[in-house]
């Protein structure tokens, strides 16, 4: 199995402040067919489903707000939320999906300090 | 609107057999994968299995094959999550989640979740 790290664990950040959470893959994530990192985040608040903020590393779904970004490639990634709002306190999550089983890193909590 | 739609919370006893399910709505129920992640109290994510209700071609995560079973009737546009046996460990909230689509598969519509509780 493709095990997914997240660093830091936790993390508190103030308002209107950058929030940076890493995500490391044991392998690569990168397919050289399509060139594609099979990568995704998804966010977590408390006593909700995970909802889906990026796919293939980068690409945005719909309705996520500008503020939220990611990057990356082959086995770094980064989500990065700047100007960090209350409604961003959650559980951040990376998911590869390169190989099954498609596993989850530990998650990272965002909190307000 | 994309939902799925999932089962009541269950509290059953060690040994006990369990079906929970998860009803999708709005889209073509036939043609999208639906995986079940499972998360433990306070911990992360589990992707556990897909299935493929047009066919229903079934994918499990070595860490549960044999411990669970997934299935769909497409008829009625619902999944399911079985266990013939309960232990206390398989105390967790569960999900059932759309797969985009086989070439993509991340997840893009979850299940509101159903708690599991497994007590003597």
């Amino acid at each position: 199995d493709i095990v997914m790290t997240q660093s830091p664990d936790s993390l508190a950040v103030s308002l209107g402040e950058r929030a940076t959470i890493n995500c490391k893959s044991s392998q690569s994530l990168l397919s050289s067919s399509n060139n594609k990192n099979y990568l995704a985040w998804y966010q977590q608040k408390l006593g909700q489903p995970p909802k889906l903020l990026f796919y293939w590393a980068s690409s945005r779904e719909s309705g996520v707000p500008a503020r939220f970004s990611s990057s990356g490639s082959e086995t770094d990634f980064t989500l990065t939320i700047t100007y960090l709002q209350a409604e961003d306190v959650a559980v951040y999550f990376c998911q590869q999906y390169y190989t099954t089983p498609r596993t989850f890193g530990q998650g990272t909590k965002v909190e307000i300090k | 609107e994309v939902q799925l739609v999932q089962s009541g919370a269950e509290v059953k006893k060690p040994g006990e057999s369990l079906k929970i399910s998860c009803k999708g709505s709005g889209y073509s129920f036939t043609s999208y994968w639906i995986g079940w992640v499972r998360q433990m109290p306070g911990k992360g994510l589990e992707w556990m299995g897909i299935i493929y209700p047009g066919d229903s071609d079934t994918r499990y995560s070595p860490s549960f094959q044999g411990q669970v079973t997934i299935s769909a009737d497409k008829s009625i546009s619902t999944a399911y999550l079985q266990w013939s046996s309960l232990k206390a460990s398989d105390t967790a909230m569960y999900y059932c989640a759309r797969l985009d689509s086989y070439a993509n598969p991340y997840f893009d519509y979850w299940g509101q979740g159903t708690l599991v509780t497994v007590s003597s």
